[in-house]
């Protein structure tokens, strides 16, 4: 199995600022993933994070809005730039260790 | 292609019911799915999965059916409780892909 935690695990922000989102797990992994999840609503991948790599985005989604770094194996941030409203949601880190994806607390970013 | 349709939205069930969610998918590359369940406030947690080598897995109460020929595959949940209230979301991946697609998500009710 995998230990995910998250940092913040919630937060009220104002709009045009920024938020940077921790993610730690508890041993080494090569592919750790986020994802936004609006409420009531399925898992929408953000982007891919390797170690040693630039992150790959998925369409809709750019790196100057959510900028990701992954200085190692086990540690990972998010950031959501020049936050607006449609921004409020839940961020979930997850990682993939053999055949499983394990996720994170998430979280939850409400923007005002 | 890439969808996995998944229905109910929601579903209430009697507590000592069986519980049944249903996904559909196109892709025929797809080699592995895995169930997730997750509580208001958690991430998902890999509940079940199921490779298409096999027609049914079960785990407990919770069983996976597999029907490669019409591509669809479900979760039974038996003897429910209320414990099981829950979100429900089925996903697809194929061995050539990190990514895994997701159904849209059931809310599952157990009334006692």
């Amino acid at each position: 199995s995998a230990v995910i935690s998250q940092k913040p695990s919630r937060d009220i922000c104002q709009r045009g600022t920024s938020l940077t989102i921790q993610c730690q797990v508890d041993s080494q992994v090569t592919m750790m993933f986020w994802y936004r999840q609006q409420p009531g609503q399925s898992l929408t991948l953000i982007a891919t994070a390797n170690q040693g790599s630039e992150a790959t985005y998925e369409s809709g989604f750019v790196i100057d809005k959510f900028p990701i770094s992954r200085p190692n194996l086990t540690f990972s941030t998010l950031t959501v730039s020049n936050m607006s409203p449609e921004d409020s949601s839940i961020y979930l880190c997850s990682v993939r260790r053999e055949d499983t994806q394990y996720f994170g607390p998430g979280t939850r970013l409400t923007v005002l | 292609q890439q969808q996995v349709k998944q229905s109910p939205q929601s579903l209430i069930v009697q507590k000592g019911g069986i519980s049944i969610i249903n996904c559909a998918y196109e892709n025929t590359a797809f080699d592995y799915f895995p169930w997730y369940q997750q509580f208001p406030g958690k991430g998902p947690a890999l509940l079940i999965a199921i490779r298409p080598d096999v027609s049914e897995k079960k785990e407990g109460r919770f069983t996976i059916s597999f029907n490669k020929s019409a591509k669809q595959f479900s979760l039974h949940i038996m003897d429910s409780q209320p414990g099981d209230s829950a979100t429900y979301f089925c996903a697809a991946r194929s061995g050539s892909n990190y990514q895994l697609i997701w159904g849209a998500g059931t809310k599952l009710i157990i009334k006692p």
